[in-house]
């Protein structure tokens, strides 16, 4: 599985879009950019993923360069309650192998 | 309400005794997973099990012991060889399979110390 990179720490001001970075400059065809959250002393929550067209759901909008070698995870209107780290990690969709997690981006929500 | 729990919340207990953590599915996954987390850290799998009666070790396996007699349930034992065990533990589980959407679903974690 490819390898990235994010910052350690963000910080975001309620209300705002909080856009989350990720590199992942040696990711290949057939690997797909998933989002995580990690709220403090609770299990990672799935948030969203894709390949290389841009996706949207309830919670986020995934944002992938055309070269794949990037991507931006946005939460539109951040509340205090999106306080969490934030993984971004790629693998190849068709096994049930592990995830896995770097150290993530600690998001910090400010009132 | 579907999901994955973990008990207990929190366990304490001394060295040199063998503890088994308990992780139960009721999301009819096949594919189910242990990791480890330490403090600012990432997580790190123990152990996965694609399917009943089958398991696979981790990076970090040594120390660990796992069964899979039920597709609903996959228990972790810290043994005593486990020379730091003091750990959140996290369980999760997905579908699994080839081609099929695959994201994974956490329990909410056992917070093990070992004193």
């Amino acid at each position: 599985d490819a390898k990235t990179t994010q910052p350690p720490s963000m910080d975001c001001a309620e209300g705002r879009a909080a856009n989350l970075p990720c590199n992942h400059s040696t990711i290949s065809g057939n690997e797909y950019v998933y989002w995580y959250r990690q709220i403090h002393s609770q299990g990672p929550q799935y948030i969203i993923h894709g390949l290389k067209n841009n996706e949207t759901n309830e919670m986020a909008s995934l944002i992938i360069t055309e070269d794949r070698k990037s991507s931006t995870l946005i939460l539109p209107h951040a509340t205090l309650r999106d306080t969490a780290v934030y993984y971004c990690i790629v693998r190849a969709s068709g096994s049930a192998r592990q995830l896995t997690f770097g150290s993530g981006t600690q998001l910090t929500v400010l009132p | 309400d579907g999901g994955i729990t973990q008990s207990p919340k929190y366990l304490f207990r001394k060295e040199g005794q063998n503890v088994t953590l308990s992780c139960e599915q009721n999301l009819n996954h096949d594919a189910m997973y242990w990791y480890r987390q330490d403090p600012g850290q990432g997580l790190r799998l123990i152990y996965y099990s694609q399917i009943v009666n089958d398991f696979q070790k981790g990076d970090i396996a040594e120390g660990y012991s796992v069964s899979r007699e039920k597709k609903e349930s996959f228990p972790l034992t810290v043994t005593s060889a486990q020379k730091n065990p003091t750990a959140f533990y996290l369980c999760a589980s997905s579908a699994g399979l080839a081609g099929v959407r695959y994201e994974q679903y956490f329990g909410p974690g056992t917070r093990l110390t070992v004193t």
